[in-house]
């Protein structure tokens, strides 16, 4: 079955700390990976999305991911973040024609 | 300005009555989703619809009916046949094959009392 699995819940950093969420994804075939941010009380934000080509991909507010096919995995990270980032963060799958699946999400929390 | 209208914002249902969520978008989008947003686990879809008068089960559809008349528009009934149905509810929309992502609502919070 398709399937996202994101590993962390619930992230503590201090401003200036970097990130990593873990995310996971069973997949047949072709896969497309999007990160997702809602920050409280806004809509859900497409923060990135990788479809093909480089593996390495950069969204919006210094976020990037990489995919590596071997793991099947699509790790958000940002090398310092800000009280601003945060928010609940998602990642989800789809196939080209199929419905966009979501993980459990990780909610990050960030001192000032 | 385009976009996703979701209403209400926030609304209130006893047991037992069925209750009709509004999703509107003046995207142009072909596709529209429904899905159910519970702290720990993430969106479940509900429902979605590809085209006009066409609409599919998702994971969760137990106890929820929608309906596509027209493009712009996607509601979602929650029956009182729905055991749990207190939830926040996001409608989004993509445009065609999922390549682009989707956009989403501001959601309606739906509580029953």
């Amino acid at each position: 079955a398709q399937s996202v699995s994101q590993h962390n819940h619930h992230v503590i950093l201090s401003e200036a700390a970097s990130l990593e969420l873990g995310c996971n994804y069973s997949y047949g075939g072709t896969v497309n990976l999007f990160w997702y941010v809602q920050y409280p009380g806004q809509h859900l934000q497409l923060l990135l999305k990788y479809f093909s080509g480089d593996p390495l991909v950069k969204g919006i507010k210094g976020f990037e991911a990489e995919f590596i096919k071997s793991k099947f995995s699509f790790n958000l990270r940002k090398p310092s973040v800000q009280w601003s980032d945060t928010a609940e963060y998602f990642c989800a799958a789809s196939s080209n024609t199929g419905k966009l699946i979501f993980g459990q999400g990780t909610t990050l929390q960030v001192k000032p | 300005d385009g976009g996703i209208t979701q209403s209400p914002k926030y609304l209130f249902r006893k047991e037992g009555q069925n209750v009709t969520l509004s999703c509107e978008q003046n995207l142009n989008h072909d596709a529209m989703y429904w899905y159910r947003q519970d702290p720990g686990q993430g969106l479940r879809l509900i429902y979605y619809s590809q085209i006009v008068n066409d609409f599919q089960k998702g994971d969760i559809a137990e106890g929820y009916s929608v309906s596509r008349e027209k493009k712009e528009s996607f509601p979602l009934t929650v029956t009182s046949a729905q055991k749990n149905p207190t939830a926040f509810y996001l409608c989004a929309t993509s445009l065609g094959a999922n390549v682009y992502g989707y956009t989403f609502g501001s959601g309606t919070r739906l509580t029953v009392v």
